[in-house]
């Protein structure tokens, strides 16, 4: 099986801009989390999807936001980019849930200038 | 809201030495994860423990599951330079993992 699979993989935006990042999960894994690593923070959980509806969400602001498609594809948006925002955005999938084990793929690299 | 802490945050060890990361929750957990990340890399699944006081080997790692599931550990034998990364323990309570801090392994030969 491919592994999860993420676009782009390297991102460089302005503070302002808004940025969209794509998440092709494991196939037949209905469940796609994001998180975001930075050096200080670590691994903080954004989301959850599952069945195209948000099953959990983080303590993130509303500028994070995100949607799953019928094929389980995922998306996450974030508006109004901060410097704070730059980090590598982590995609995950499992078969059923959040909770259980995580397949990761390589991440988006977002930096913010 | 739920915390995991790891200690301790960096370790240097000399190739051959042994290496042990703690993880710990201030509440019960439902289970615990452990993955492991290359630098430059993507976190990966290592294991899972569910069972008070478990154990598990996988070759020259033992991971532990605390008797009242608020703790683990992950104890390397003998370490050797492929055993670099950062180590991330994961915790389920009720709706999602929170991870760990993590601990950085640098293994000098």
């Amino acid at each position: 099986k491919a592994g999860v699979t993420q676009t782009p993989r390297y991102l460089i935006k302005t503070r302002g801009q808004q940025v969209t990042l794509s998440c092709s999960p494991i196939s037949g894994h209905r469940s796609v989390s994001w998180y975001q690593q930075t050096p200080g923070q670590g691994l903080q959980f954004l989301f959850e999807y599952f069945s195209e509806t948000q099953r959990n969400k983080g303590n993130f602001p509303g500028r994070f936001s995100g949607r799953q498609f019928s094929n389980s594809r995922s998306e996450m948006n974030v508006s109004t980019l901060e410097l704070g925002d730059s980090a590598l955005y982590l995609c995950a999938s499992s078969y059923t849930s959040g909770r259980n084990e995580q397949f990761f793929g390589p991440g988006t690299r977002l930096t913010v200038l | 809201g739920q915390q995991v802490m790891q200690i301790p945050q960096y370790q240097h060890v000399q190739e051959g030495e042994d290496f042990t990361t703690y993880c710990n929750s201030s509440t019960t957990l439902s289970n615990i994860q452990w993955y492991k990340q290359r630098p430059g890399g993507h976190p990966v699944f290592l294991i899972q423990l569910v069972k008070s006081g478990e154990v598990k080997k996988q070759k020259r790692l033992t991971f532990q599951f605390g008797e009242a599931k608020k703790n683990s550990s992950l104890h390397i034998t003998a370490t050797q330079t492929t055993d670099v990364g950062t180590y991330f323990c994961a915790a389920s309570n009720t709706d999602k993992l929170i991870f760990g801090t993590g601990t950085r392994l640098q293994v000098f030969p």
